[in-house]
C-alpha cells in the first residue's frame, strides 16, 4: 500500500475564486495517478488519469497537472461554483490503487 | 446496461450474521477491487482481484471473503458481521487504467 498524501484536509472558497490542492504521492516505481471527484452519498468519479512527468489534463475548469520526480499533483479549480462542492481523491497505484484521504472543497454562493 | 452494479444498495444486519454484498460488471475488466469508506481514512482496499480466481488481500481484509468463480462477478462476503463492519462498501473495476466504481452498499451491522 503506498502512501499518498492530500492537503488541505478540507477548503472552503468563494463562489467565482480560484483554488488548488495537492497530492504527494511516492515517486519511485510510479505507474500512473488517478484523481476522483466524489459527492457526497454517491460513488467517486473518474476525472483523470495521468501518467508521464509534465502531463497536465484539463476538463472544463478542472486541470490537474503532473510531477512525478518529486512525486505530487495539483489540481486546480478556475472560477469554482457551487456544484464544484465535492471531496477530490488522487491514488496513485502499481496495479492497485492507494487513495490519499481527500480534500473536501465547499463553494460558497 | 453496460457498467458496474452493487446489490443490495442499503443493507441491516445482525451482529453474527453472515451478508454478501455482490458486485458486477459488464466491460469483462480484469480487475476488480471492494473498498470501505471510513472517516478519516478515505477509501480503504479490503480485497482485490486480478482475474478470474485470482485473489489478494488488499489493507482491511480480516473478517471478509471474497471469491471470482466469474470475471464479472466479484461477491464479498462477511463472515460472522460485527459492528465495526459497518460502512458503505464501494466495488470497482479497472480496464487499462481508468477505474470506475459501483454506486456503494451502504451496510448497517446492529
Amino acid at each position: 500500500i503506498l502512501n499518498v498524501e492530500q492537503s488541505p484536509q478540507s477548503l472552503h472558497v468563494q463562489e467565482g475564486d480560484s483554488t488548488n490542492f495537492t497530492c504527494s504521492f511516492p515517486s519511485s516505481n510510479f505507474y500512473a495517478l488517478h484523481w476522483y471527484r466524489w459527492e457526497t452519498a454517491k460513488s467517486p468519479e473518474a476525472l483523470f488519469v495521468m501518467t508521464l512527468n509534465g502531463d497536465e489534463k484539463k476538463k472544463g475548469r478542472i486541470s490537474a497537472t503532473l510531477n512525478t520526480k518529486e512525486g505530487y499533483s495539483y489540481l486546480y479549480i478556475k472560477g469554482s461554483q457551487p456544484e464544484d462542492s465535492a471531496t477530490y481523491l488522487c491514488a496513485s497505484n502499481d496495479y492497485k490503487l492507494s487513495f490519499g484521504a481527500g480534500t473536501t472543497v465547499t463553494v460558497r454562493a | 446496461d453496460a457498467g458496474i452494479t452493487q446489490s443490495p444498495r442499503y443493507k441491516i444486519t445482525e451482529t453474527g450474521r453472515q451478508v454478501t454484498l455482490m458486485c458486477h460488471q459488464t466491460w469483462s475488466h480484469s480487475y476488480m477491487f471492494w473498498y470501505r469508506q471510513d472517516l478519516g481514512h478515505g477509501l480503504r482496499l479490503i480485497y482485490y482481484s486480478a482475474a478470474a480466481d485470482i485473489t489478494d488481500k488488499g489493507e482491511v481484509p480480516d473478517g471478509y471473503v471474497v471469491s471470482r468463480s466469474k470475471t464479472e462477478n466479484f461477491p464479498l462476503t462477511l463472515e460472522s458481521a460485527t459492528r465495526s463492519q459497518t460502512s458503505v462498501y464501494f466495488c470497482a473495476s479497472r480496464g487499462s487504467y481508468e477505474q470506475y466504481f459501483g454506486p456503494g452498499t451502504r451496510l448497517t451491522v446492529t
